[in-house]
């Protein structure tokens, strides 16, 4: 159980288009659900939280008008990222949490994204 | 007091060895510590969890160890295998709250 999907794997877009990746709990709902960047060699760094229905909590330095997140159902959770440029490029793994086990967190397998 | 300091950054050991990974907290308001799991291209997977009401935990051939006066957890890796080969993030988090916060990894690499 437990299990949380990304789509797509990989994406490669041009600058100054939009990309949409998109985050889903498979077999629980998610209350919560978190949106990462990890750059090469180093650790999650978090980059907002979502609850359903809400909007979303960015954490510091982070461009909420950029990196827009929508958490519209239980299951599904969406980043976009605007006007992406090749500063953009990173590894975005999104996690999910339900109401059990309490404030466990559930990882997607990461989208690479590459702006050319 | 919020970060959690993970060592070695990197670590080659013989198949059959023991792997052994450092954390250490400030924040004694944490009461849970994850380690997870990161092989290359893949998403975190939760491996192994410790509450400080204990001292140790062991799942197969990984061990938690912890040590509350200390402020310092370790994961060990018995009779560590090639397909152990990843990098390994240390978490902690309080219990009552989402956010974890990580260490930087440790890339281990297991030598057939």
């Amino acid at each position: 159980g437990a299990v949380v999907s990304q789509h797509p794997s990989r994406v490669i877009c041009k600058s100054g288009t939009s990309v949409k990746i998109e985050c889903r709990s498979l077999d629980f709902q998610a209350t919560t659900m978190f949106w990462y960047r990890q750059f090469p060699k180093q650790s999650l760094m978090l980059m907002a939280t979502s609850n359903e229905g809400s909007k979303a909590t960015y954490e510091q330095g982070v461009e909420k008008d950029k990196f827009l997140i929508n958490h519209a159902s239980l299951t599904l959770s969406t980043l976009t990222v605007t006007s992406a440029h090749p500063e953009d490029s990173s590894f975005y793994i999104c996690s999910a949490s339900g109401t059990t086990p309490s404030y466990e967190q559930y990882f997607g397998p990461g989208t690479r994204l590459t702006v050319t | 007091q919020q970060q959690v300091k993970q060592s070695p950054q990197s670590l080659i050991v013989q198949k059959g060895g023991i792997s052994i990974i450092n954390c250490a907290y400030e924040n004694t308001a944490f009461d849970y510590f994850p380690w997870y799991q990161q092989f290359p291209g893949k998403g975190p997977a939760l491996l192994i969890a410790i509450r400080p009401d204990v001292s140790e935990k062991k799942e197969g051939r990984f061990t938690i160890s912890f040590n509350k006066s200390a402020k310092q957890f370790s994961l060990h890796i018995m009779d560590s295998q090639p397909g152990d080969s990843a990098t390994y993030f240390c978490a902690a988090r309080r219990d009552s709250n989402y956010q974890l916060i990580w260490g930087a990894g440790t890339k281990l690499i297991i030598k057939p």
